[in-house]
């Protein structure tokens, strides 16, 4: 596709549910990453893929949070037994190259948790 | 941990003046970029900054790169109501990471 695309836009989810927001990178970009941007913030990194390995996952808050990209190319962030806190924008965001001329963001998934 | 801070955080301008909005990162970095979010969208690339002393423009934006002072400017000339949004720098590091500065939420006013 012409961008990078996320879905849900919107997802309310009760405390203690599983979630599973999908990200569709810009078609042949290998580098694919998802950050989290709460209220008023900047976004925080989350995870970065380069093809199908998850190469750095060292801004996952806890281990409730799992993503995978499993064909190098749609990926999944998947929150297990949501909390309160993790109401936020998750962003995914591509790349074809390491960073030359930025990356292009999806529109991001607007999760709150009730 | 690389720090990003940018100021000021909020900034109210009248139309047809000029302001600079600062970026200060705290470990050694290249690569710099500014990024423009509108409100409820997703961010949308503005300039990238690869290098010491370099400087892009676009339209009445302007954007500089210092890396020895760990510093970048967002120079807006003559603002017009478009601009308003939110414009965020951000840092990258070698292990394809981006530190994200907080933000700052400009309003133009007619």
């Amino acid at each position: 596709g012409a961008g990078v695309s996320q879905s849900p836009r919107y997802k309310v989810a009760k405390r203690g549910q599983d979630v599973a927001l999908r990200c569709d990178p810009i078609s042949g970009h290998v580098s694919l990453f998802w950050y989290q941007q709460a209220l008023g913030q900047g976004p925080e990194f989350l995870t970065y893929f380069q093809n199908e390995a998850q190469l750095d996952k060292s801004g996952l808050p806890s281990d409730r949070f799992f993503a995978e990209r499993p064909e190098g190319s749609v990926s999944t962030l998947k929150i297990q037994r949501t909390q309160q806190e993790d109401s936020a924008v998750y962003l995914c965001a591509s790349s074809s190259h390491r960073a030359s001329y930025g990356y292009t963001f999806g529109s991001g998934t607007r999760l709150t948790v009730v | 941990e690389l720090k990003v801070e940018q100021n000021p955080l909020f900034l109210s301008m009248q139309e047809g003046k000029n302001y600079t909005i600062y970026c200060n990162y705290s470990t050694t970095s290249d690569r710099l970029y500014w990024y423009r979010q509108d409100p409820g969208k997703s961010l949308e690339s503005l300039f990238v900054l690869l290098s010491n002393g370099a400087v892009k423009q676009e339209g009445r934006l302007m954007a500089s790169l210092d890396t020895k002072a760990r510093l970048s400017t967002l120079h807006i000339t003559a603002a017009v109501h478009d601009l308003s949004a939110t414009y965020f720098c951000a840092v990258d590091r070698a292990l394809n990471q981006f530190y994200f500065g907080t933000g700052t939420s400009l309003t133009v006013i007619p």
